[in-house]
C-alpha cells in the first residue's frame, strides 16, 4: 500500500519570502510522486513530477522539488512567493505497481500575505 | 489544448434522489477516474476506468456507481442521494502509463438537503 502525509493544513508566507509544503510518502516499491495546485473553484493541475533520474525536479511558476529517498520525503519549494500563488497544493504518489491510480494527501492551503 | 468538462458546476438535490454526474475528456484518454474532495481528506478514489465498459473500485465505492459506455464519457450515479454525500466531485482522465498526468475537470459541488 501507499500512503502520502501533508505537514501543516495551512502554510503562511509573506509575499517575497521562501515557499515550503512538506510532503512525506510510504511506499514499498518505487514512487513516482507528484504535486498539484488547485486554484479557488477550479480542477487540480499539475506542478511537477518526479518519476526516475534526476531527484530535483524543476515545475511550472518557478516551484521545484526535491525525491529524497533517504528521508522519504518530496517537499515543494519556491524561492519568493506570489500573491497568485495562494492555493492548495496537494502531493499524491503512485508507482508502476498501482498504473495510474494515486494516493494523494489531506492538501496544504498556502496563504501569502501582503 | 486538453479538456476535461463536467456537466455541472453546482448541484443541489433531495435525499432518496438518484444522481447523475456527467464526464467528458477529448483527449482519447483510457484511464477516468471519479474522486471525492472533502476538506481535510484531500481527494479520495470513488471508482475508475481503464476501458469502455471496464471499472474497477476505488477507496469508497459505497453508495456509488459508475458507467463507461463510450471511451470519452464516464459517469457516477448516486443511487439514492444522502446527506452525507454533499461534496466536491472531481472527474480526471489520463493514459495508461503510472508515470502520466492525470487531467481534472472543474468539479461538481453536490448539496443534497
Amino acid at each position: 500500500a501507499q500512503s502520502v502525509t501533508q505537514l501543516g493544513s495551512h502554510v503562511s508566507v509573506s509575499e517575497g519570502a521562501l515557499v515550503l509544503l512538506r510532503c512525506n510518502y510510504s511506499s514499498s516499491v518505487p514512487p513516482y510522486l507528484f504535486w498539484y495546485v488547485q486554484y479557488p473553484n477550479q480542477g487540480l493541475q499539475l506542478l511537477l513530477k518526479y518519476t526516475t533520474g534526476a531527484t530535483l525536479v524543476k515545475g511550472i511558476n518557478g516551484f521545484e522539488a526535491e525525491f529524497k529517498k533517504s528521508e522519504t520525503s518530496f517537499h515543494l519549494t519556491k524561492p519568493s512567493a506570489h500573491m497568485s500563488d495562494a492555493a492548495e497544493y496537494f502531493c499524491a504518489v503512485t508507482s508502476w505497481k498501482y498504473g495510474n491510480k494515486l494516493v494523494f494527501g489531506a492538501g496544504t492551503i498556502l496563504r501569502v500575505k501582503s | 489544448d486538453v479538456k476535461v468538462t463536467q456537466s455541472s458546476r453546482y448541484l443541489v438535490k433531495r435525499t432518496g434522489e438518484k444522481v447523475f454526474l456527467e464526464c467528458v475528456q477529448d483527449m482519447d484518454h483510457e484511464n477516468m477516474f471519479w474522486y471525492r474532495q472533502d476538506p481535510g481528506l484531500g481527494l479520495r478514489l470513488i471508482y475508475f476506468s481503464y476501458d469502455v465498459k471496464m471499472k474497477e473500485k476505488g477507496d469508497i465505492p459505497e453508495g456509488y456507481s459508475v458507467s463507461r459506455e463510450k471511451k470519452e464519457r464516464f459517469s457516477l450515479i448516486l443511487e439514492s442521494a444522502s446527506t452525507n454525500q454533499t461534496s466536491m466531485y472531481l472527474c480526471a482522465s489520463s493514459t495508461t502509463r503510472a508515470t502520466g498526468e492525470q487531467y481534472f475537470g472543474p468539479g461538481t459541488r453536490l448539496t443534497v438537503t
